[in-house]
């Protein structure tokens, strides 16, 4: 099976600019997750839906971080305005139900000037 | 908040020598996982155990889980260099109707040829 795919793989911006993350996740997967990884840390889980509804945000950011999951499948976070200490890797994650094992995509790497 | 703390945070060994991490949490657990990052890519499922069982083996892994002591330790047997990578234990509280994972801050593992 073709695994979770995220775009872009790296993308740098300066401050208070805006910035796109894009997730397909496996086919038929309907937990879909986006974490946060600060280097050196754990992955920080930002939102979680299942299917295109969101289970838990508690800990988005949502004065500047929103994340929809179109039609159930595809997901985009979005970032607006960024901020120096947004600067992490936005991975994302698929399950086939809650409970189940994770599968991650490789993530992307932002970098905020 | 994050739910598992990994020890040690970092490990270096010699091929062929075992490793063992820990991994304590704080509140009761539905389940435990173990997931392998390695460097510049998205976490990989190693093993799940849950709240019930004690012991688990994955190939070179053995996982424990004692619930009364809130721990749980990752064994790798005979290690090899690939075994290099960070290591992490992820929980789910069945407290939480969300059935969120939340990761544990890591162990850095270092397997020298």
């Amino acid at each position: 099976e073709a695994g979770v795919a995220q775009s872009p793989r790296y993308k740098i911006i300066e401050k208070r600019q805006s910035v796109a993350f894009w997730c397909n996740p496996i086919s038929g997967h309907a937990t879909l997750y986006w974490y946060q990884q600060i280097l050196g840390q754990g992955p920080k889980l930002l939102i979680q839906f299942q299917n295109n509804g969101v289970v838990d945000d508690s800990q988005l950011p949502k004065d500047r971080f929103s994340a929809e999951r179109l039609k159930g499948v595809d997901s985009t976070l979005k970032i607006q305005p960024a901020k120096l200490e947004d600067s992490a890797v936005y991975l994302c994650a698929s399950s086939s139900y809650v409970n189940s094992p994770l599968h991650f995509g490789n993530g992307t790497r932002l970098t905020v000037t | 908040s994050q739910q598992g703390e990994e020890d040690p945070q970092a490990l270096s060994i010699q091929e062929g020598e075992n490793a063992t991490m820990n991994c304590s949490y704080k509140t009761s657990i539905n389940n435990l996982q173990w997931y392998r990052q390695n460097s510049g890519r998205g976490l990989v499922h190693l093993i799940l155990i849950r709240s019930n069982e004690r012991e688990k083996h994955s190939g070179r892994l053995r996982v424990t889980l004692d619930t009364s002591k809130k721990s749980s330790s990752l064994l790798i047997t005979a290690s090899r260099a690939a075994d290099t990578a960070s290591y992490f234990c992820a929980t789910v509280s069945p407290m939480d109707s969300s059935y969120k994972l939340i990761f544990g801050s890591g162990t850095r593992l270092l397997v020298r040829p």
